[in-house]
């Protein structure tokens, strides 16, 4: 059974601080990870696909590493702001099958 | 456009009811999924549609029926629900149905099987 693992599973933070939060999946057969962004009664909204190793993404002041050797991936969020509030998933696809969801990292910045 | 809609956004039904679930996306998208999501719980995948034909089927009961009518379209019949399948129903689009292709998800259904 696959599985893919986020921590914490959830934080709290001041605006300004800089935060991070990993995801852990199997190192073998990699083929794709992902970074959904997912704001309370929206839909979840993709943020990064990474699929080699040491592959680095960064989408504002959201940055995100991927180590497929060892099976993690770290996503950054610098000077968090109250809009930064959401919960994170990561999803993990191996070739030839659909992706595996971890149950996420939920993030409240409080101003 | 890159939206994916669904409707209806929430709904409740009794277990001997037929209802169902759609969604769209005109991105010309070939691949679309329907999730089941639970309080707590990642998003489990339930089906995936590839150029129109299913290609995925993680096992689900009968009681949940999926059908593509064309490329943009995607539905999920319900049937015979039990109240355990109460959940928040996603539907995702992507370019095609590979991982390194991202999803385009909709609002989702939140589902009450009474």
């Amino acid at each position: 059974i696959l599985n893919v693992e986020q921590s914490p599973q959830s934080l709290h933070v001041q605006e300004g601080d800089s935060t991070n939060f990993t995801c852990s999946f199997p190192s073998s057969n990699f083929y794709a990870l992902h970074w959904y962004r997912w704001e309370t009664a929206k839909s979840p909204e993709a943020l990064f696909v990474m699929t080699l190793n040491g592959d680095e993404k960064k989408k504002g002041r959201i940055s995100a590493t991927l180590n497929t050797k060892e099976g993690y991936s770290y996503l950054y969020i610098k000077g968090s702001q109250p809009e930064d509030s959401a919960t994170y998933l990561c999803a993990f696809g191996q070739a030839g099958t659909a992706l595996i969801f971890g149950k996420g990292t939920t993030l409240s910045v409080s101003s | 456009d890159t939206e994916v809609t669904q409707t209806p956004k929430h709904l409740v039904m009794g277990m001997t009811n037929k209802k169902s679930l759609k969604c769209e996306q005109h991105m010309g998208h070939r691949a679309m999924y329907w999730y089941k999501q639970k309080a707590k719980k990642p998003p489990e995948l339930m089906f995936v549609y590839s150029y129109e034909k299913l290609s995925i089927n993680e096992s689900v009961p009968s009681r949940f029926s999926p059908e593509c009518p064309n490329s943009s379209l995607l539905n999920l019949h319900l049937h015979a629900l039990q109240p355990e399948d109460s959940a928040l129903y996603l539907c995702a689009s992507s370019l095609q149905d590979k991982g390194t292709y991202e999803q385009y998800f909709g609002p989702g259904t939140r589902l009450t099987v009474t």
